[in-house]
């Protein structure tokens, strides 16, 4: 089984509707990262959260790190077509000499 | 903008070709790694540098090679190349004492 499960695998929704993208681990998260990749392409960096309880905002993006740091959401708002593509998170679990394990990605379609 | 570039962005070849696939960055990063994606998956590490003259081999058990000669430069050689390395290859860098990854924008390898 993986290490950090995101979920939904895939996410289909109408131009300005919200959506949540969840990424779980058993471990300790000691560092958050959420990447977005445009299909065949190279990952861009969204955020990072480091402490429990965490939330940053960009623009319509709002991203979150629980009390525990073992579970974080990414939730967009008032979704729009340049939101579609493959979200990633990226975490620093227990015992993994600082580096980067990745989710399986979530691909977010944005219907106009 | 991430100082990371990887040439080419799209390669298709023929079987047994020899290959590689170069990655370079500019930000004077020690960390680099060599990322492998296959559509809708995750991503697996197969290799990675921390340093000149130090490579180490990754989660993923891969037939490719790499070198570290320097800093800036970790080039990704396949001597062969068979139809079941067609996947992304994606390179990536990070400061030393930061897990902040920076991605380039990843090479479409298809092996025919």
């Amino acid at each position: 089984s993986q290490e950090l499960e995101q979920s939904p695998q895939s996410l289909i929704v109408q131009e300005g509707k919200n959506l949540t993208i969840n990424c779980t681990s058993s471990k300790t998260l000691y560092g958050l990262y959420w990447y977005k990749q445009k299909y065949g392409e190279g990952l861009i960096f969204l955020m990072m959260l480091q402490k429990g309880g965490e939330e940053k905002s960009h623009e319509k993006i709002t991203a979150k790190l629980d009390e525990k740091k073992q579970q974080s959401s990414l939730h967009i708002t008032a979704s729009q077509p340049s939101h579609a593509g493959i979200y990633l998170c990226g975490a620093v679990l227990s015992g993994s000499a600082r580096q980067l394990t990745f989710g399986s990605g979530t691909q977010l379609t944005v219907l106009p | 903008e991430a100082d990371i570039y990887q040439t080419p962005r799209y390669l298709v070849i023929g079987t047994g070709k020899k290959i590689t696939l170069e990655c370079s960055q500019t930000m004077g990063h020690d960390k680099m790694y060599w990322y492998q994606q296959d559509p809708g998956m995750e991503l697996h590490l197969i290799h990675y540098s921390y340093g000149v003259n130090s490579t180490e081999k990754g989660d993923l058990s891969s037939e490719s090679t790499v070198s570290r000669i320097r800093t800036e430069h970790f080039p990704l050689t396949l001597e062969s190349a068979r139809p079941s390395h067609t996947s992304q290859y994606l390179c990536a860098s990070r400061q030393a004492n930061n897990e902040k990854l920076f991605f380039g924008s990843g090479t479409q390898l298809s092996v025919l």
